[in-house]
C-alpha cells in the first residue's frame, strides 16, 4: 500500500512569514500533484510535478520534486491570509488506464492578518 | 459548464439503510473517480472508472458498489450504510493518461453524509 505522509498537519503563522510543507513516501510515484481546498468545497489543483528535481513556482508558491520521485515540498514565501486553506499532496500512478491517485493526510494553514 | 456536479449535497441515513450519491460532469471525460474523506486521513479512493464500462476498486471499496452509467454519469451505492460510512464524499473525473501525461482532476462539491 502506497502512502503520503505530510507534515506538519496544521500551521498557524502571521501574514509575511514563509512556511514549507513537506509531503513524503517510501514508494515512487510518476507525478506528484498538489491541491488547496477550500471549507465546503472539493480540492483544485494547484501543480503537477512529473520530473525527480522538477521545481515549478506559481507566484509565491513553489513546489519541488525530490530526485527520488518519493517525496515533495510547497515552501510559501510572503503568506498572505488569502492563501488559508487545506493543502493536500497527492502522489499520481498509471494503473489499468486510469490516473489513481493517493493523497497525504492534508495541511491545515491559516495565515493570520 | 457545470464541471462535476453531485447530489445530494447532505444526507443522513439510519444504520442499514440505502442510499446512491450520484455524480454527472459535461467535460467529456474518460475517467471518473469515487473518494471519501475523514478528517486527519485526506482523501481515499473508493472505486473509479477508467473509462465507459469499466470500473474497479480503489483502496476502501468495502460496503460500496458504483455504477457507470455513460460516459457523463458515475453513481455510488451504500446498500446497508453503517456509522463508519460517515464521511464526505466526492466524486471527480479526467482525461484519460495518456504517454507520461498526468491530467488534473476536477472535483465536485462532495456530499455530507451522517450514518446514525
Amino acid at each position: 500500500t502506497q502512502l503520503l505522509e505530510q507534515s506538519p498537519q496544521f500551521l498557524s503563522i502571521q501574514e509575511g512569514e514563509n512556511l514549507t510543507v513537506y509531503c513524503n513516501s517510501s514508494s515512487v510515484f510518476s507525478s506528484l500533484q498538489w491541491y488547496r481546498q477550500e471549507p465546503g468545497e472539493g480540492p483544485v489543483l494547484l501543480v503537477t510535478v512529473v520530473t525527480g528535481g522538477e521545481v515549478k513556482k506559481l507566484k509565491r508558491l513553489t513546489f519541488q520534486f525530490g530526485d527520488a520521485r518519493k517525496d515533495s515540498s510547497l515552501h510559501i514565501t510572503a503568506a498572505q491570509p488569502g492563501d488559508t486553506g487545506l493543502y493536500l499532496c497527492a502522489g499520481g500512478s498509471i494503473i489499468q488506464g486510469a490516473q489513481k491517485l493517493v493523497f497525504g493526510q492534508g495541511t491545515r494553514l491559516t495565515i493570520n492578518p | 459548464n457545470a464541471g462535476v456536479t453531485q447530489t445530494p449535497k447532505f444526507q443522513v441515513l439510519k444504520t442499514g439503510q440505502s442510499m446512491t450519491l450520484q455524480c454527472a460532469q459535461d467535460m467529456n471525460h474518460n475517467s471518473m473517480y469515487w473518494y471519501r474523506q475523514d478528517p486527519g486521513m485526506g482523501l481515499r479512493l473508493i472505486y473509479y472508472s477508467a473509462s465507459e464500462g469499466t470500473t474497479d476498486k480503489g483502496e476502501v471499496p468495502n460496503g460500496y458498489n458504483v455504477s457507470r452509467l455513460n460516459k457523463r454519469e458515475f453513481s455510488l451505492r451504500l446498500e446497508s450504510a453503517a456509522p463508519s460510512q460517515t464521511s464526505v464524499y466526492f466524486c471527480a473525473s479526467s482525461e484519460a493518461p495518456g504517454g507520461t501525461g498526468f491530467y488534473e482532476q476536477y472535483f465536485g462539491p462532495g456530499t455530507r453524509l451522517t450514518v446514525t
